[in-house]
């Protein structure tokens, strides 16, 4: 069965930095995999995928994110936190049966001015 | 519709009651999911439903727990006899095949709240 860990259940960042959250999955196939924000009193939205191709996925507000299938990694990064960054982030797989995303715990992403 | 849409957006129950919950999905997405989002938790898998065939129902917690899906389109998910460890936030989601290979698109969610 796969699954999916976030390092870190709460990330801080100031203003202008960069914004590192970490995911890692098991999977015993290639994995599709996934990054969804939710913000406050909202459904979760889509950043960005991967499902095939090149490693390196560039989503919507900045983001973009790097399938490493040696580290068995798909952290996701920004390179300059806004305040609106501010939400939760979720790390997901897509089954092996390739019917469901398993999701990871979620990192709450904090931006200080 | 142009999302997904989930009705109540919040919900206040009594322990012991039943409650029903909605989700409209987008027009043409053939797979729907539900999943519960518990406070401080990740999301727990509950059911899915692609066009016709059977519902994979392997992630409901109790017998208390069941859904359907109408017609291929709108789903109720119905709990019974509520328990307070039933609170949460239960979202819905649609997608364009069961592989979800577009991305889900979830709805804003029903929080249920057993008092």
């Amino acid at each position: 069965a796969q699954s999916v860990t976030q390092l870190g259940s709460h990330v801080s960042v100031s203003e202008g930095a960069l914004v590192l959250l970490r995911c890692n999955y098991s999977s015993s196939v290639p994995p599709y995999l996934f990054w969804y924000v939710q913000y406050p009193n909202q459904g979760l939205q889509l950043l960005l995928k991967y499902t095939t191709g090149a490693t390196l996925v560039k989503g919507i507000n900045g983001f973009e994110a790097e399938f490493k299938k040696s580290e068995t990694s798909f952290h996701l990064t920004k390179p300059s936190a806004h305040m609106s960054d501010a939400a939760e982030y979720f790390c997901a797989v897509m089954s092996n049966a390739g019917n469901m995303l398993t999701f990871g715990g979620g990192t709450r992403l904090m931006v200080k001015p | 519709g142009a999302g997904v849409s989930q009705s109540p957006s919040n919900k206040v129950t009594e322990k012991g009651k039943d409650v029903e919950l909605r989700c409209d999905p987008i027009s043409g997405h053939t797979a729907l999911y539900w999943y519960r989002q518990s406070l401080g938790q990740g999301l727990e898998f509950l059911i899915y439903f692609q066009g016709n065939s059977a519902p994979d129902k392997s992630g409901l917690p109790s017998d208390r727990f069941s859904a359907e899906r109408t017609g291929g389109s709108v789903s109720t998910l119905t709990i019974q006899r509520t328990q307070q460890e039933d609170s949460a936030v239960y979202l819905c989601a649609s997608s364009q095949n069961l592989q979800g290979t577009y991305g889900y698109t979830f709805g804003s969610g029903t929080r249920l709240t057993v008092v």
